[in-house]
């Protein structure tokens, strides 16, 4: 079974310092990897994704992750942090199961707190 | 104005009544689904569809029915509600080789 953790509960980190929320993945076949934002009363916004190609993809907001196959692994980055990227961040894998349904598996979120 | 509309926003209500969250898009899109949302858990898929004659259950499917209306309309019911459905609600849809695209969400609560 195909299945995603964000090993995690809540990442805090200075302004201007780099970021990293963490997201492992277990998958049979070539993962699609995505990563999503929530800020608090809205719905979750798409950050970037991995479909194939270059192992460093990058996204909005500043937002870049880097792919590993060999460790499985696909953790957000982000050079230097900003208060306002405090949120609850989501790594998702695309179930690649009996069709192509589109459905996504999610991880259980990591709370990223940025502070002044 | 809103690409995926939810609505209520925020419903409470009590254990047994049946209860309708609806979703509206304006992207066009074919393919809509339902995940709810709990703490510590992620979001976890109730329901999808392709369009109006196919529908599908997704892993957590029991104790809940979707109806799609129209390709613009998707619509989650709680036939009869009980307090472990007490959740954030998510419609999201998704184009040909695009991300899913999600709604504000519904949160809900049973007492």
């Amino acid at each position: 079974a195909q299945s995603v953790a964000q090993p995690e509960d809540q990442v805090n980190v200075a302004e201007g310092n780099p970021l990293t929320v963490k997201c492992t993945y277990s998958v049979s076949g070539n993962p699609y990897l995505f990563w999503y934002v929530q800020y608090p009363n809205r719905g979750l916004q798409f950050l970037l994704k991995y479909i194939t190609g270059d192992n460093l993809v990058k996204g909005s907001y500043g937002f870049e992750a880097e792919f590993n196959k060999s460790q499985t692994s696909f953790h957000l980055k982000k050079p230097s942090a900003l208060v306002s990227d405090s949120a609850l961040y989501f790594c998702a894998v695309r179930d690649l199961g009996s069709s192509n349904t589109g459905k996504l598996i999610f991880g259980q979120g990591t709370t990223l707190q940025v502070k002044p | 104005d809103a690409d995926v509309t939810q609505t209520p926003r925020n419903r409470i209500t009590k254990t047994g009544k049946r209860i309708m969250l609806e979703c509206s898009q304006t992207k066009g899109h074919d393919r809509m689904y339902w995940y709810r949302q709990d703490p510590g858990l992620g979001l976890r898929l109730i329901y999808y569809s392709f369009d109006v004659k196919d529908i599908n259950k997704g892993e957590i499917s029991d104790g809940y029915s979707v109806s799609r209306q129209a390709q613009a309309k998707f619509s989650l019911s709680l036939e009869s509600a009980i307090p472990n459905q007490t959740a954030l609600y998510f419609c999201a849809t998704m184009g040909v080789g695009q991300p899913q695209h999600f709604g504000d969400g519904t949160r809900l609560s049973i007492l």
